[in-house]
């Protein structure tokens, strides 16, 4: 049973360039939800995608966007990178059951490592 | 305000001994969850246990276990007999149901296992 993955693994960006990180959630889930981990800090909700849409958007400016494709995986894009969007952006995937219920617990990727110099 | 809290920077702790880590939360929902994930310097965000607000016993999980105080809004984390292997950092998470799915962090507790 594949777990969720994450490309790539690092990544090394300057000021201004566009960035775009990937996310295929574990299987049988339907959901990803994208992360941002700053150094020494836990991690800060971006958005989160269901059926192809943004469901839910944390306090991130608009050069944070996403996609989710048919086949459930996601993207990650950030344009005009800043020095500050360096950190780690973690992925996790989660099955919501019928009506709400049940744990619907997160399973995190590995990570992309975003160095923005 | 603060949704979680861990109050413990960092902890020490030989290895066999059990520990605790601290977790509290403020919500106003009365459907939420409660979760403790491992972080390694690897990165990965490992789950490890999840307790629901309505559930009625602790929560288990082998060497795990969550001490879950509803009135005080604390929802501890029990390791026992650590391992070396569990040195790693520890973050507490909440989700709450009436305000959407996505989880919010603590800071995180950075667990140092002595051999």
């Amino acid at each position: 049973d594949a777990g969720v993955t994450q490309s790539p693994t690092h990544l090394i960006k300057t000021r201004g360039q566009q960035v775009t990180l990937r996310c295929s959630p574990k299987s049988g889930h339907d959901t990803v939800s994208w992360y941002q981990q700053a150094l020494g800090q836990g991690p800060q909700f971006i958005f989160q995608y269901y059926e192809e849409e943004e469901r839910q958007r944390g306090n991130f400016p608009d050069r944070f966007s996403g996609h989710q494709f048919p086949n459930y995986s996601s993207e990650l894009n950030v344009n005009a990178l800043l020095l500050g969007d360096s950190a780690l952006y973690l992925c996790a995937s989660s099955f919501i059951p019928l009506g709400g219920r049940g744990t619907d617990t997160q399973y995190f990727g590995p990570g992309t490592r975003l160095t923005v110099l | 305000a603060q949704k979680i809290t861990q109050t413990q920077p960092g902890m020490f702790v030989q290895e066999k001994e059990a520990v605790t880590l601290d977790c509290t939360y403020d919500t106003s929902d009365p459907s939420y969850g409660l979760f403790w994930y491992k972080q390694p310097s690897s990165g990965e965000m490992i789950f490890l246990i999840y307790q629901g607000s309505y559930d009625q016993q602790n929560a288990t999980e082998g060497r795990y276990s969550l001490n879950f105080q509803k009135a005080r809004k604390s929802a501890n984390l029990v390791i026992s007999a650590s391992q070396l292997g569990d040195s790693a950092m520890y973050f507490c998470a909440m989700r709450e149901r009436n305000y959407g799915q996505n989880f919010v962090f603590g800071p995180g507790t950075r667990l140092s296992v002595l051999p």
